[in-house]
């Protein structure tokens, strides 16, 4: 158990809906990254938010949005779903700076259709 | 992009051997993580090893680091039914410390 807990599990989603992830992170760790996992991949970085700011982006177009809250717990929300959006994502948390370990939770399963 | 790469990508032994899996990759880096996933579920954080690190273990698992070959190795010893899982090497290489995965090992390991 790492303390990072995630919701919900798995999901079922429309392509051109709209979807929000959720993410708590483990406590003392003002730091949280998210990851989309597809199919056969290794994980690839989406954002990172450090104190409420968003501390980094990947290679992911701007529907691809987040927050994070005061208790550094976090949302991730994709607009106008794509099929291909469907995969694991993955929220890690940790206490951000170099040569900390992340801690990542059990993902959630979106699948568009 | 993935810069780790893993190798080999699947890797089948017997309960009892040892099992080891290598990472290469490509820019400077302030550390390199590895990671084993079960069932494609969360990454269970396996360890953590620095870039003026050489060598580190913890429990069954001995993690090499060579910088100059941009490469390390995870070797888990004495395996057990319960090591079956995807193993991923990740590297933290910039200033927000995100983390790069390759696409991942495949270990079974038959009882």
């Amino acid at each position: 158990e790492t303390g990072v807990t995630q919701s919900p599990t798995h999901l079922i989603k429309t392509r051109g809906q709209q979807v929000t992830l959720r993410c708590s992170s483990q406590s003392g760790h003002n730091t949280v990254s998210w990851y989309q996992q597809a199919l056969g991949q290794g994980p690839q970085f989406i954002f990172q938010y450090y104190r409420e700011e968003e501390n980094g982006r990947g290679n992911f177009p701007p529907r691809f949005s987040g927050l994070q809250f005061p208790n550094y717990s976090s949302e991730l929300n994709v607009n106008a779903l794509e099929l291909d959006d469907s995969a694991l994502y993955l929220c890690a948390s940790s206490f951000g700076g170099p040569n900390t370990e992340a801690f990542f939770g059990q993902g959630t399963r979106l699948t568009v259709v | 992009s993935q810069q780790g790469e893993e190798d080999p990508q699947a890797l089948s032994i017997q309960e009892g051997e040892n099992a080891t899996m290598n990472c290469s990759y490509k820019t400077s880096i302030n550390n390199l993580q590895w990671y084993r996933q079960n069932s494609g579920r969360g990454l269970v954080h396996l360890i953590l090893i620095r870039s003026n690190e050489r060598e580190k273990h913890s429990g069954r698992l001995r993690v090499t680091l060579d910088t100059s070959k941009k490469s390390s190795s995870l070797l888990i010893t004495a395996s057990r039914a319960a090591d079956t899982a995807s193993y991923f090497c990740a590297t933290d290489e910039g200033s927000n410390y995100k983390l790069t995965f390759g696409k991942g090992t495949l270990l079974t390991v038959n009882p």
